[in-house]
């Protein structure tokens, strides 16, 4: 078992729904970071949390360290949305170290 | 402000060649991590430098290896390249840790490998 999991791993939405992709882990963290990976391979960092909700336009992501999960939360998606979400953890080690999910295909079509 | 800078974009090499990747990270940042994401395999942690010295390093053979210099750019070296060391190599940078925080990551545009 992959010790952060993303669901689900392909998403399709017409534009204007709220989108909503998860993120559970089965590690101890300190943070958690939500990447947006255009086609080309550039990737965005999006939110880092420790804890709580982060909002970033119509971005949203929460974290419950509790439960092991957050969530990334679009409102009115829209087709430039379109992209890989990456959830990645930083393990508590002391030496930092970046764990990564498998990613989300977010497909938002007009 | 430049952003992560990495060079080349692209890389063609054959087996058992060495391929040299370089990074230069956000003007004040000196941490510097490298990530491959091989087909099919996702994102993988590689390696982390800061303040020039090799902080921690993920589950890649002594094949991969790497520095960071005095203004903090880093390189990463493949030797004896193997035909799945074909992936997109991506490089970031954050401020200076503090307490147990990476700090936010900014990320390159990334290196892609392809080794015939």
């Amino acid at each position: 078992k992959n010790e952060v999991e993303q669901s689900p791993q392909n998403l399709t939405a017409q534009e204007g729904e709220f989108i909503t992709i998860n993120c559970s882990y089965s590690v101890g963290i300190s943070a958690l970071h939500w990447l947006q990976q255009h086609p080309g391979g550039g990737i965005v960092s999006l939110f880092m949390l420790s804890s709580g909700k982060k909002k970033h336009g119509r971005l949203i992501a929460t974290i419950n360290i509790q439960e092991k999960h957050s969530s990334l939360h679009i409102t009115a998606s829209h087709p430039r949305d379109s992209a890989v979400y990456i959830c990645a953890v930083v393990i508590i080690q002391g030496a930092q170290k970046l764990v990564f999910g498998q990613g989300t295909r977010l497909t938002i079509n007009p | 402000e430049a952003g992560v800078t990495q060079s080349p974009t692209h890389l063609i090499k054959t087996r058992g060649q060495q391929a040299t990747l370089r990074c230069s990270p956000i003007s004040g940042h000196t941490s510097v991590y490298w990530y491959q994401q091989a087909l099919g395999l996702g994102l993988q942690f590689l390696l982390w430098y800061d303040e020039g010295e090799e902080r921690n390093r993920g589950n890649f053979p002594p094949r991969f290896s790497g520095r960071q210099f005095p203004n903090y750019s880093s390189e990463l070296n493949v030797n004896a390249l193997e035909l799945e060391d074909s992936a997109l190599y991506l490089c970031a940078s954050s401020l200076p840790r503090e307490g147990k925080n990476t700090g936010e990551l900014f990320f390159g545009e990334g290196s892609r490998l392809t080794v015939l």
